[in-house]
């Protein structure tokens, strides 16, 4: 079945350590997304990429990085820069046009311990 | 810049009562217009789209049309059910060459039996 993963679903760092957020997808999209979500909010946009080798910041880039190595693969990684990491990761995919849906994967929950 | 206003939740209903979650835009040029469904824990999955003014898109009993002259998207559904309790996000997607997803706040839908 294709679709778009993300891994894994809780992730604990403490203080002061980087973390990697897994996402992939099998649909053979182009563009891919990463939100942040917080508790009662809408998603806020961390980095895009729409293509291969290339992405830009979104909103909230501060204390995030990506690397777009590999058309299905997008991770994305929290930095010790973050000050507030804790929150709900949405990575999604979509094909590069304005009238295709967004495909989300189920989301990963960090928590700084 | 761009930007998408919902109704703050949250929406408590009882089963079989109408439904409208209001939904306005502001955006440069016409963008395609979207409300995304999000169940506890998950990730987000498309509800409906509209690509154009006047455009009615409909699923699972919801609809919404494309109100150019209003800028609004309003979300309906005639008698909901337990089931239907999430949280939706109205979403418009830019019409530049970036194609960037911009979401509203979201709005809880609590359906009581």
């Amino acid at each position: 079945d294709g679709g778009i993963t993300q891994s894994p679903k809780y992730l604990f760092r403490k203080e002061g350590q980087n973390v990697t957020l897994s996402c992939e997808q099998n649909l053979n999209h182009d563009a891919m997304y990463w939100y942040r979500q917080d508790p009662g909010q809408g998603l806020r946009l961390i980095y895009y990429s729409q293509i291969v080798n290339d992405f830009q910041k979104g909103d909230i880039a501060e204390g995030y990085s990506v690397s777009r190595e590999k058309k299905e693969s997008f991770p994305l990684t929290v930095t010790s820069a973050q000050k507030n990491p804790t929150a709900f990761y949405l990575c999604a995919s979509s094909m590069q046009t304005g009238n295709t849906e967004a495909f989300f994967g189920q989301g990963t929950r960090l928590t700084v311990v | 810049g761009d930007s998408v206003t919902q109704m703050e939740g949250p929406v408590t209903l009882s089963e079989e009562a109408f439904l409208t979650i209001n939904c306005t835009y502001t955006a440069t040029g016409y963008p395609s217009l979207f409300w995304y469904v999000q169940y506890p824990g998950e990730g987000l999955q498309l509800l409906l789209k509209a690509t154009k003014a006047d455009d009615k898109g409909s699923n699972k009993g919801f609809e919404a049309t494309y109100r150019k002259e209003t800028t609004s998207f309003h979300l309906e559904k005639g008698s909901v059910q337990v089931s239907d309790s999430a949280v939706y996000f109205c979403a418009l997607a830019r019409m530049d060459s970036s194609y960037k997803l911009i979401f509203g706040s979201g709005t809880r839908l609590l359906v009581r039996p």
